[in-house]
């Protein structure tokens, strides 16, 4: 079946600083890769993806490349703001049939002044 | 405005009782979603419907229901609450063919 496996939370950073949250994937298939991102009190809301190996989706100054190799989909960003604490859920859709959607557990980041 | 809303926001309700959970959409999807988060977990999902007349179980649909009473319409109802459904719930629309799912605010359940 399919996996993500996220690096676990809470990751906290100052502000400015380099931000690295790992993603890693097993599928059947040839998944498409996303990054949702959850702000407090409110839902997911897509934040990035990428349909294809080498892939690099980008938004907001956060980066990820699909990485077939590797299978991974590590999410970056050169300098943090406060305004990024959020809990950040990384998954997986395989096309064909029923879409279904394959979760991580989400990694909470909060970043401090 | 919100396109995915949620009532209620928060709930509490006591052991036995049954409950529902209503979302609406705006935007005009055909597919729509239920989960449940819970923390260490992740999201789950409990049913998804496709269209008015297509509606499926999901990996955790015991003691859940729904009902997909227009397109802009889904439900879910816990018939008799227990204290493990005490959880986050998100309702999400989707368009077919395209993978980006569209979530709710979320209703917040706490069972007694």
């Amino acid at each position: 079946g399919n996996s993500v496996t996220q690096m676990e939370g809470p990751v906290t950073l100052s502000e400015e600083a380099f931000l690295t949250i790992n993603c890693t994937y097993t599928a059947t298939g040839y998944p498409s890769l996303f990054w949702y991102v959850q702000y407090p009190g409110e839902g997911l809301q897509l934040l990035l993806k990428a349909t294809k190996a080498d892939d690099k989706g980008s938004n907001k100054g956060f980066e990820a490349t699909y990485r077939k190799e590797t299978t991974s989909f590590h999410l970056e960003k050169g300098s943090v703001q406060v305004s990024d604490s959020a809990v950040y859920f990384c998954a997986l859709i395989v096309s064909g049939g029923y879409q279904k959607v394959t979760f991580g557990t989400g990694t909470k980041l909060q970043v401090i002044p | 405005d919100a396109d995915v809303t949620q009532t209620p926001r928060n709930r509490i309700t006591k052991t036995g009782k049954r409950i529902m959970l209503e979302c609406s959409q705006t935007k005009g999807h055909d597919r729509m979603y239920w989960y449940r988060q819970d923390p260490g977990l992740g999201l789950r999902l409990i049913y998804y419907s496709f269209d008015v007349k297509d509606i499926n179980k999901g990996e955790i649909s015991d003691g859940y229901s729904v009902s997909r009473q227009a397109q802009a319409k889904f439900s879910l109802s816990l018939e008799s609450a227990i204290p493990n459904q005490t959880a986050l719930y998100f309702c999400a629309t989707s368009r077919p063919g395209k993978e980006t799912q569209y979530f709710g605010p979320g209703t917040r359940l706490l069972v007694l």
